[in-house]
């Protein structure tokens, strides 16, 4: 499998501008989940999904922000408009529930700039 | 609520030294606990795990074991390598995982 695939890798913009970003689970995975990493504040749950529904947003930090998950194999997180304290590194990462424990699989990224 | 402590970095140290992480945690019942490692420029992946008290979590020379005493996971690695530099998290799972805040690594030659 190739993994979870996150893209754009990295995306630069101006503040005011909508942004979307776009994973792909590892296939046959059920959870998929988004977060956000900065030097200040860590890594921060925002989604998660199971079977494509949001089963906990209380980490999106606010309405700017909105996570789908259409179907088993794509999720968007998207920020509209952005600001510049929304720039930090965006994870997606996907498991799948196992007896007693699970592991989530963490795609690359996407590094987010906003000017 | 869950949370983690992490001790905080970076670590440095040179190439065949000894290496401990402190992480302890809270939590209302019996989690599992995580050691994720995060290489520069890339996602987190799973370094170890161990699922209920005394387990001992272990891959690529690195140990932790659950110790429900002291509420306590701490990452030992007996001679580290140049390789190992990196970010370390110390998570637990109940309903989600938690994370804490990472601990960097750096290893010299």
């Amino acid at each position: 499998d190739a993994g979870v695939i996150q893209s754009p890798r990295h995306e630069v913009t101006e503040m005011g501008q909508e942004v979307t970003l776009r994973c792909k689970p590892i296939s046959g995975h059920d959870y998929l989940f988004w977060y956000r990493q900065t030097m200040m504040r860590g890594l921060e749950l925002l989604i998660y999904f199971n079977n494509n529904v949001p089963i906990d947003d209380s980490g999106m930090p606010e309405d700017r922000f909105s996570a789908k998950m259409p179907n088993a194999s794509f999720s968007t997180l998207k920020i509209q408009p952005s600001e510049p304290r929304d720039s930090a590194v965006y994870f997606c990462a996907s498991s799948q529930l196992d007896r007693g424990s699970y592991e989530q699989y963490f795609g690359p990224g996407t590094r987010l700039t906003v000017t | 609520g869950d949370s983690v402590t992490q001790m905080e970095g970076p670590v440095t140290l040179s190439e065949e030294a000894f290496l401990t992480i402190n992480c302890t945690y809270t939590a209302t019942g019996y989690p599992s606990l995580f050691w994720y490692v995060q290489y520069p420029g890339e996602g987190l992946q799973l370094l170890l795990k161990a699922t209920k008290a005394d387990d001992k979590g272990s891959n690529k020379g690195f140990e932790a074991t659950y110790r429900k005493e002291t509420t306590s996971f701490h990452l030992e690695k007996g001679s580290v390598q140049v390789s190992d530099s990196a970010v370390y998290f110390c998570a637990l799972k109940e309903s989600t995982l938690t994370f804490g805040k990472g601990t960097m690594l750096l290893v010299s030659p």
